[in-house]
């Protein structure tokens, strides 16, 4: 099945900061989301991005389809936006695989 | 309508027993989904349903584990003879599917099982 990689593991700033969090995937898709998971455990869609450019505030995030990876930036980067970073694409039919996930620190 | 709801939040049960989660999702949407989520991993798959129909299931969900969604709206997911290996975070998220529309999943805040 589609192999899903996020870089770094772990990350951690002081607020203000900016952070570039990656997804390498295996296959093509059709579909890639972004989800925060907060440190309550609810996961929040941020972008449904399968391929080009999407801002919302402070956050953006690219998909470049034909080479298998998406970037999402975090800009000016506050305390809540602590917690998990994943990405997800399709693994065939209508499930999505997600990766492990980047853990995001910030620090006031 | 706020979101997708799960029930109960959190449940510690006994080796051995069942248990059982409900999930409400979004009125309007018409697919439900269950995941579960171990420390430390992504959220996996288990099973998604179509309206009442549950279209797919995941090789995660053994025969100990059952899912209904009787019509249409809300899901239960149950477990039978509940193992330590059950314990996790177990998510449920709907989306509306329109043809040639995205799927855009909203998942609820999960119900945390811990079997001791």
């Amino acid at each position: 099945g589609i192999q899903v990689e996020q870089s770094p593991p772990d990350l951690i700033l002081q607020e203000g900061a900016n952070s570039t969090l990656r997804c390498n995937f295996s296959d093509s898709v059709n579909n890639l989301q972004w989800f925060h998971q907060n440190p309550w455990g609810q996961l929040i869609n941020l972008f449904y991005i399968p391929s080009g450019t999407k801002q919302n505030g402070r956050l953006s995030a690219t998909t470049v389809a034909t080479e298998r990876y998406s970037l999402l930036y975090i800009s000016s980067s506050q305390t809540t936006d602590s917690g998990v970073y994943f990405c997800a694409v399709p693994g065939g039919s209508e499930k999505l695989v997600f990766g492990k996930g980047t853990k995001l620190t910030v620090n006031p | 309508d706020t979101g997708v709801s799960q029930d109960p939040r959190h449940k510690i049960t006994k080796r051995g027993q069942n248990v059982t989660f409900r999930c409400d999702p979004i009125s309007e949407h018409n697919r439900l989904y269950w995941y579960r989520q171990t420390l430390g991993q992504g959220p996996e798959f288990l099973t998604y349903f179509q309206n009442e129909a549950q279209l797919e299931k995941s090789r995660l969900l053994s025969d100990r584990f059952s899912a209904e969604r009787p019509k249409g709206s809300f899901s239960t997911l149950e477990i039978q003879r509940t193992e330590q290996g059950d314990s996790a975070m177990y998510l449920c998220a709907s989306s509306l599917v329109r043809p040639s529309g995205a799927n855009v999943l909203t998942f609820g805040a999960g119900s945390r099982l811990t079997v001791l």
